[in-house]
Order: structure tokens, then C-alpha cells, then sequence
């Protein structure tokens, strides 16, 4: 798998757009990039993921860059909930499905 | 649709016992992996099972192991406990027949080993 880096803590204002930035200078052609959170003491929570589509759903927005060596996840608008350590994840999609490999993350910490 | 369940809560041992874990996943699940996550250490995999088989297993001791039942729930169970086990152990899910990474976690259980 890919090595990513993220960095170590963010802070966001509630309500304002939270970006999540990610750099995955190795990624491969048939790699994906997943994001999942961790709400503390939580089970992680998948958001999204992409290949080099921009993807959008409910809950946030992918932004891949052409050369696919970065991404950055978008909050809309941070909610206090949305404190949590943030995992950027780098993976082949394989029909059978294998282990994450979860790295530091990033401690996003939305303030009121 | 109910999420991956786990069971217990909490579970307090002493070191030399015996602990038993609990899974059941999101039905139409019929894969399970199981993570470590230690105090101040991130999430480690530790097996994963997929049709009742071990599919694969991270890098810890044999004493560490597991089986998936027909309806795909899923027993952990860590013999012989030392304090270093003490950690929140997490059980996911994965559908059936799909090639993504999108695995559905459940609450955890958390093992304290005195």
C-alpha cells in the first residue's frame, strides 16, 4: 500500500468548511484513496473514497489533484460532532477485500 | 439496517485468563476483521475472516485467534492475557461480493487485563 502523510492536528471554527489534506506521492494507477474517521473511544467510520474523480456524498467531499500524489477531504460545514481523528488510506480495490492499514490520522478539533 | 454489533462492553480479566469476544455483523456481511487499538497506539489488524475461513492474520502471537460461525458472527478469543492486551478491540464488516475497502465498524469492546 501507498504510504500516506497527514498532518497531526487541525483546528476549524463550527461551521466553517473543514479541509483535510493528504499526500500520497507513491500511489500506484489501480490504487484508491478512502477516508475514514474515528470519533474517540468510537469504532472508525468510513466517509468516502475515489480514484481520481472528484466524489461528493452526504457526509463530505474528496478532492483528488490530476497527479493523484494528493487529496484533500472537505467538511462543508464542521459541526462539534465532527471532532475526530481523520485516516487516510491508500488501497487496492481487490475483489476479496483485505485489511486497512491505518496510520496516525489527523485530530481534527472543530471549536465553537 | 442494524450496525455491527459487539459484545461485551467491558471486560475485566486477570492476566493468565482466558477472554471471549463477540461479533455479529451487518447482515449481508460475510466478512469480519478484527482490529487492536492500545492506549496511544493506532488501530492494528488482527484477523480477518471471510465464509467461515481465516483469511488472513497480522503480526501477533498464535495466542491471538478467532473463528466465524455459519452465520457469519464471529468469536475473538486472546488466551493466555497479559497486561499489554488491555486495549479496545474493534470488529468490522465488509459486504458480500464487493471489491471496495468499506468496512462498517462496530463499538468496540474493551479488555482490561489487571
Amino acid at each position: 500500500d501507498a504510504k500516506t502523510t497527514q498532518p497531526p492536528s487541525m483546528d476549524c471554527a463550527e461551521g466553517r468548511a473543514a479541509n483535510l489534506p493528504c499526500n500520497h506521492s507513491t500511489i500506484s494507477g489501480n490504487e484508491y484513496v478512502y477516508w475514514y474517521r474515528q470519533i474517540h473511544s468510537q469504532g472508525p467510520q468510513y466517509i468516502i473514497h475515489g480514484l481520481k474523480n472528484n466524489e461528493t456524498n452526504e457526509m463530505a467531499s474528496l478532492i483528488i489533484t490530476e497527479d493523484r500524489k494528493s487529496s484533500t477531504l472537505i467538511l462543508p460545514h464542521a459541526t462539534l460532532r465532527d471532532t475526530a481523528v481523520y485516516y487516510c488510506i491508500v488501497r487496492v480495490v481487490e475483489t476479496s477485500g483485505s485489511r486497512l492499514t491505518f496510520g496516525e490520522g489527523t485530530q481534527l478539533t472543530v471549536n465553537p | 439496517e442494524a450496525g455491527v454489533t459487539q459484545s461485551p462492553t467491558h471486560l475485566i480479566k486477570t492476566r493468565g485468563q482466558q477472554a471471549t469476544l463477540r461479533c455479529s455483523p451487518i447482515s449481508g456481511h460475510t466478512s469480519v476483521y478484527w482490529y487492536q487499538q492500545a492506549l496511544g497506539l493506532g488501530l492494528q489488524f488482527l484477523l480477518w475472516y471471510d465464509e467461515g475461513e481465516e483469511r488472513n492474520r497480522g503480526n501477533f502471537p498464535p495466542r491471538f485467534s478467532g473463528r466465524q460461525f455459519p452465520n457469519y458472527s464471529s468469536e475473538l478469543n486472546v488466551n493466555a492475557l497479559e497486561l499489554e492486551d488491555s486495549a479496545l478491540y474493534l470488529c468490522a464488516s465488509r459486504r458480500r461480493g464487493t471489491g471496495g475497502n468499506e468496512q462498517y465498524f462496530g463499538p468496540g469492546t474493551r479488555l482490561t487485563v489487571t
